[in-house]
């Protein structure tokens, strides 16, 4: 089925420590994004892509690398994991920006950092 | 900078009650307004958006009226259901008028809903 897709679902990592959330879309989406969604916040953007090679940051981006080297891939790295980048993320991504974007959203990657 | 404002919650209803869940915005320009619905467990999925003033978005029975000259969004439904249960998010994408602020959603902090038979 067409959609994004994040892997890992669920994720334990120690202080310290580095992963990658890995995201993929197979709409041909020219934007992708990654937001974090914790408890009373709702949804803040991290970083975000508007095309291939072009990557720029939203509201919390400190702690957080981004590449965009293909249309379909979106990678989100973590370089030094710490107990406050413990969170639900999700990718998300959308056709036409201009004005009226609708967002697709993956399911999902539950990271938790002791 | 934008930033939406809604209910908090949680809202808990019988079925078949009536719903309304309030959505405020300040924004500059003409911004694009949503719902999104978020099932447990689940992603984030539109549930209806509104393009400019007056627009209504509707969907599986919610509406919502885009009022500029209120700032509002809110969202309404007149009978709701046990599979309504959720979280809903008011969000709004910027005018276009600064380079990629257009893509970037705002999001609401969100309003979870429990329908009970």
């Amino acid at each position: 089925n067409a959609g994004v897709t994040q892997t890992p679902k669920f994720q334990v990592l120690k202080t310290g420590q580095s992963m990658t959330l890995q995201c993929a879309q197979d709409m041909n989406h020219e934007y992708m994004s990654w937001y974090r969604q914790d408890p009373g916040m709702g949804l803040r953007l991290i970083h975000y892509s508007v095309g291939a090679g072009i990557t720029d940051q939203g509201e919390v981006p400190n702690g957080y690398n981004v590449s965009r080297s293909t249309t379909e891939d979106f990678p989100l790295r973590l370089l030094s994991a710490a107990p406050s980048q413990t969170s639900v993320y999700f990718c998300a991504s959308s056709y036409d920006g201009a004005g009226a974007n609708v967002l697709t959203f993956g399911a999902g990657s539950r990271l938790t950092v002791l | 900078g934008d930033s939406v404002t809604q209910m908090e919650g949680p809202v808990t209803l019988s079925e078949e009650a009536f719903l309304t869940i309030n959505c405020t915005y300040t924004a500059t320009g003409y911004p694009s307004l949503f719902w999104y619905v978020q099932y447990p467990g689940e992603g984030l999925q539109l549930l209806l958006k509104a393009t400019k003033a007056d627009d209504k978005g509707s969907n599986k029975g919610f509406e919502a009226t885009y009022r500029k000259e209120t700032t509002s969004f809110h969202l309404e439904k007149g009978s709701v259901q046990v599979s309504d249960s959720a979280v809903y998010f008011c969000a709004l994408s910027g005018s276009g008028n600064s380079g990629g602020s257009n893509y970037k959603l705002t999001f609401g902090k969100g309003t979870l809903l429990t329908v009970n038979p």
